[in-house]
């Protein structure tokens, strides 16, 4: 167990839906990083948050959004979903901003769209 | 910009035989950091080692060692004795300090299939 928990494992919705996921990072942790893992693109590199404030952005979409609360949870917007949308997304914590130490995975959100 | 390959797809061995998975990776940095993660059936990416650019040592952890060679930008991994539970996808991943996007970049990943 990371200590790292996303919510939902699991959701099933349909094209042109919007989603929310949620992570809770690892107690002390204020660093949270969200990827994405799908067949044809390997794992990606969405965004991170550190302390409250978006620290970088990787590939993701504008119908994606993040941000991270002040009792530092993260949650990730995807809107006007598509098919390509499916995919593991994982939700990973450090304490520090910057990846030059072990980052914390959850078990990841499982978005299928159909 | 920072790359990581990950040639080996996929490999399968039969229990107790010896398997190296390879990694290359590409950077311009001198400080740069490796990685090697473990995503077994459940899903899950679990840490296995994290190395500096600038510690070449070779590491040794139970059955797990890892051969990190600047010369060749490789860091390639191997289980001795293989079990089945060593059966999950790994995955190489490197970061660049002066990166201030502070991302993971991982290689493809390599299916290890072992058999009884």
């Amino acid at each position: 167990d990371s200590g790292v928990t996303q919510t939902p494992k699991h959701l099933i919705t349909a094209t042109g839906q919007r989603v929310t996921l949620r992570c809770s990072p690892r107690s002390g942790d204020l660093s949270v990083y969200w990827y994405q893992q799908s067949l044809d693109q390997g794992l990606q590199f969405l965004i991170q948050y550190y302390n409250g404030e978006e620290r970088a952005k990787g590939n993701i979409l504008e119908r994606f959004s993040a941000q991270q609360f002040p009792d530092l949870h993260s949650e990730l917007n995807l809107s006007s979903l598509e098919l390509g949308d499916s995919a593991l997304y994982f939700c990973a914590s450090s304490v520090v901003a910057g990846v030059t130490g072990e980052l914390f995975f959850g078990e990841g959100s499982r978005l299928t769209v159909l | 910009a920072q790359k990581v390959t990950q040639a080996q797809t996929e490999i399968s061995v039969v229990e107790k035989e010896d398997v190296t998975l390879d990694c290359v990776y590409e950077t311009r940095d001198t400080t740069y950091y490796l990685f090697w993660y473990k995503q077994p059936p459940s899903g899950e990416l679990v840490f296995l080692i994290r190395r500096n650019s600038f510690d070449e040592q070779n590491e040794i952890s139970g059955r797990y060692s890892w051969n990190f060679q600047k010369s060749t930008s490789s860091f390639n991994f191997t289980i001795t004795a293989s079990q089945v539970v060593d059966s999950a996808v790994y995955f190489c991943a490197l970061s660049e300090a002066n990166n201030a996007g502070n991302m993971l970049t991982f290689g493809g990943g390599t299916r290890l299939m072992v058999k009884p």
